[in-house]
């Protein structure tokens, strides 16, 4: 069945980057496109951005612009989401998400990780 | 103001039906939006729960009972989630998210209680 495990909880000084993975199985990791998605104690659901793990193709979104870098390394099946110059907001679980095509042009989020909690404190 | 507005807190008795709402932006025409709904349990990722684009074009995950639907209510510029028959079991957090402007957007999301 179709996995996705998370690399284990941060503790990180304001400034700081953080670098998360994303093992997937059960699938062709380069078939599907992964996202990240983070949810602050509490609080909604924020999307960060996704990766093409074929292409290598990235897109974020504009809350994150010069902050999020998302890679991938095909052998292992593992896609990682780093993100710099970190702040007290940032404090949040960073869960990835594959989204997979309908068929129809639509798209959703089908399998989840487990969720990375990542801790910004001085 | 943000893309889509879910009321914070609904409670509603077992065996009643409870609806949730999503209100997009003014500006952002409800129309040209599928509407997708995810369902969040306490220390758990969300999970698929169904889409609505219109009455011949939505899907319903598998697994998920058909007493959860979704529609639209142009009036309000809103996405619905309907839930007939509540359950203690549908007791979660419930998200909505549209695709807009190449980036995913989600609502604030919407704290069910059954009581």
């Amino acid at each position: 069945q179709v996995q996705l495990v998370q690399s284990g909880a941060e503790v990180k000084k304001p400034g700081a980057s953080v670098k998360v993975s994303c093992k997937a199985s059960g699938y062709t990791f380069t078939t599907y496109d992964i996202n990240w998605v983070r949810q602050a104690t509490g609080q909604g659901l924020e999307w960060v951005g996704w990766m093409n793990p074929n292409s290598g193709n990235t897109d974020h979104a504009q809350n994150f612009q010069g902050r999020v870098t998302m890679t991938r390394d095909t052998s292992i099946s593992t896609a990682y989401m780093e993100l710099s110059g970190l702040r007290s907001e940032d404090t949040a679980i960073y869960y990835c998400a594959r989204t997979k095509p309908s068929g129809s042009g639509w798209t959703l989020f089908d399998s989840w990780g487990q969720g990375t909690q990542v801790t910004v404190s001085p | 103001q943000p893309v889509l507005t879910q009321p914070t807190f609904l409670s509603a008795s077992p065996g009643a039906s409870a609806r949730l709402t999503c209100t997009l932006r003014s500006g952002v025409n409800l129309g040209g939006y599928r509407i997708f709904w995810y369902q969040q349990k306490p220390e758990s990722p969300p999970q698929y729960l169904l889409n609505y684009y219109t009455d011949s074009d939505k899907h319903r995950d598998s697994g998920v009972p058909s007493r959860f639907a979704g529609s639209k209510d142009a009036s309000t510029n809103a996405g619905i989630l309907v839930i007939s028959g509540l359950q203690s079991e549908d007791e979660a957090d419930y998200y909505c998210a549209i695709w807009h402007n190449s980036a995913w957007v989600f609502g604030g999301g919407t704290k069910l209680t059954v009581l």
